[in-house]
């Protein structure tokens, strides 16, 4: 079956420490997003990519980093430079045929 | 960036009721999608709606894009406890770009 698969499910980091959160799908899209989402609150855009080797910011990149090698892969690094890096980040991807986006299931990064 | 206006920012209802919310944009989108975020996970496609005036069901659910292509409701009949979840209403200016999301609506259900 295809998908979108993020991982891990939780993670807890250190403060200070730079952390990778996986993003792969199988769906064959072209363009992939990372959103942060805080309690109570909607989806804030940090990165997107709608082609291979290249990214654009969304509304929250500072203290973000992304990339985009591979058509099925867009990693987002939340480095020491966020200040409050602690959310709900939930990876889409899409393809120009099909409206919408196809959401994983979300990575909750907890920094102590 | 611009989000949508959708309101209410959240429900709280008894099981059984009806269901209505609503989402209004400034300008105008050829799609409106309405997901559903169940808690913890990532959100879901419920209804998609694609032409001014549609009005489309999926089982208890009923959404319309709104004859000026601005705005777009999605009711829930016979709410039951599987329902609670953030609803996300979602504008697509055309095929291949990039959605624009409401603020979400928080439902909750008394059993």
């Amino acid at each position: 079956d295809g998908g979108i698969t993020q991982s891990p499910k939780y993670l807890f980091r250190k403060e200070g420490q730079n952390v990778t959160l996986s993003c792969e799908q199988n769906l064959n899209h072209d363009a992939m997003y990372w959103y942060r989402q805080d309690p109570g609150q909607g989806l804030r855009l940090i990165y997107y990519s709608q082609i291979v080797n290249d990214f654009q910011k969304g509304d929250i990149a500072e203290g973000y980093s992304v990339s985009r090698e591979k058509k099925e892969s867009f990693p987002l690094t939340v480095t020491s430079a966020q200040k409050n890096p602690t959310a709900f980040y939930l990876c889409a991807s899409s393809i120009s045929a099909v409206p919408g986006y196809t959401f994983g299931s979300g990575t909750r990064l907890t920094v102590v | 960036g611009q989000q949508l206006n959708q309101s209410p920012q959240s429900m709280f209802i008894q099981e059984g009721e009806d269901v209505s919310m609503n989402c209004t944009s400034s300008s105008i989108f050829n799609t409106w999608l309405w997901y559903k975020q169940d808690p913890g996970e990532g959100p879901v496609l419920l209804i998609a709606l694609y032409k001014a005036g549609e009005l489309t069901s999926n089982g208890r659910l009923t959404a319309q894009f709104g004859i000026t292509r601005k705005d777009s409701f999605l009711n829930i009949s016979a709410s039951i406890p599987s329902d609670v979840g953030i609803y996300f209403c979602a504008g697509q200016r055309g095929a291949g770009n990039m959605l624009t999301f409401g603020g979400g609506t928080r439902l909750m259900v008394k059993p």
